[in-house]
């Protein structure tokens, strides 16, 4: 089973700053058939369902806003929020699927709070 | 304006059954793959089953083979989830979400979810 695993559990950052939380896989989520990365990113706060953010790695979901960006290929990501508001304190989870057999995994999660 | 409306979450023993509903408007239900997606308290969410949009393709996690049954209804645009000799460990807040347009490798609406909780 492809494991995600995510760093920080948790970080504090200043209104404004930039937060940075990464997402590695135990195996490449690249697909050669079509040269996508199958990752996602989704946001939730409390009490909330998550919310989809990012797919194909680095396609913000419309309506997001454009401080969310996503990065890497093959094993390594990157959520950056580029200028941190009070209203994206939240729980972030990157998420992969695999083809074979189909199966759809999530991170453990990581806590973004206000410092 | 999407909405996914789950119900039938409880209190069960042990070994019981429950069975997990899901309405959804704002949206043609029948055109949509869909998923159940569980997440037990303080922890990350875990897709549970998955549905094609006319019901040919269905898929689940290792952890609910043999017990749990996906299915829906296009014409009641509901989805279900069928849960029968549930353990302590199946306790969790039950989504139901839609497999996005782009790739049913996301989940693109989710539910408020329903809470079941398996205890004696």
């Amino acid at each position: 089973d492809i494991v995600l695993t995510q760093s920080p559990d948790s970080l504090a950052v200043s209104l404004g700053e930039r937060a940075t939380i990464n997402c590695k896989s135990s195996q490449s989520v690249l697909y050669n058939s079509d040269n996508k990365n199958y990752l996602g990113w989704y946001q939730q706060k409390a009490g909330q369902p998550p919310k989809l953010l990012i797919y194909w790695a680095s396609t913000r979901e419309s309506g997001v806003p454009d401080r969310f960006s996503g990065s890497g290929s093959g094993t390594d990501f990157t959520l950056t929020i580029s200028s941190l508001q009070a209203e994206d304190v939240a729980v972030y989870y990157c998420q992969q699927y695999y083809n074979s057999p189909p199966t759809w995994t999530f991170g453990q999660g990581t806590k973004v709070e206000i410092k | 304006e999407v909405q996914l409306v789950e119900s039938g979450g409880d209190l069960v023993q042990p070994g019981g059954s429950l069975r997990l509903s899901c309405a959804a408007s704002g949206f043609t239900f029948s055109t949509y793959n869909m998923h159940w997606v569980r997440q037990a308290p303080g922890k990350g969410p875990e897709r549970v089953s998955y549905i094609s949009s006319s019901s040919v393709t269905i898929y689940y996690a290792d952890s609910v083979k043999g017990r749990f049954t996906i299915s829906r209804d296009n014409v009641k645009n509901s989805l279900y989830l069928q849960m029968n000799s549930l353990r302590v460990e199946d306790t969790a807040v039950y989504y139901c979400a839609r497999a996005s347009m782009s790739s049913s490798a996301y989940f693109d609406y989710w539910g408020r979810g329903a809470l079941v909780t398996v205890s004696s």
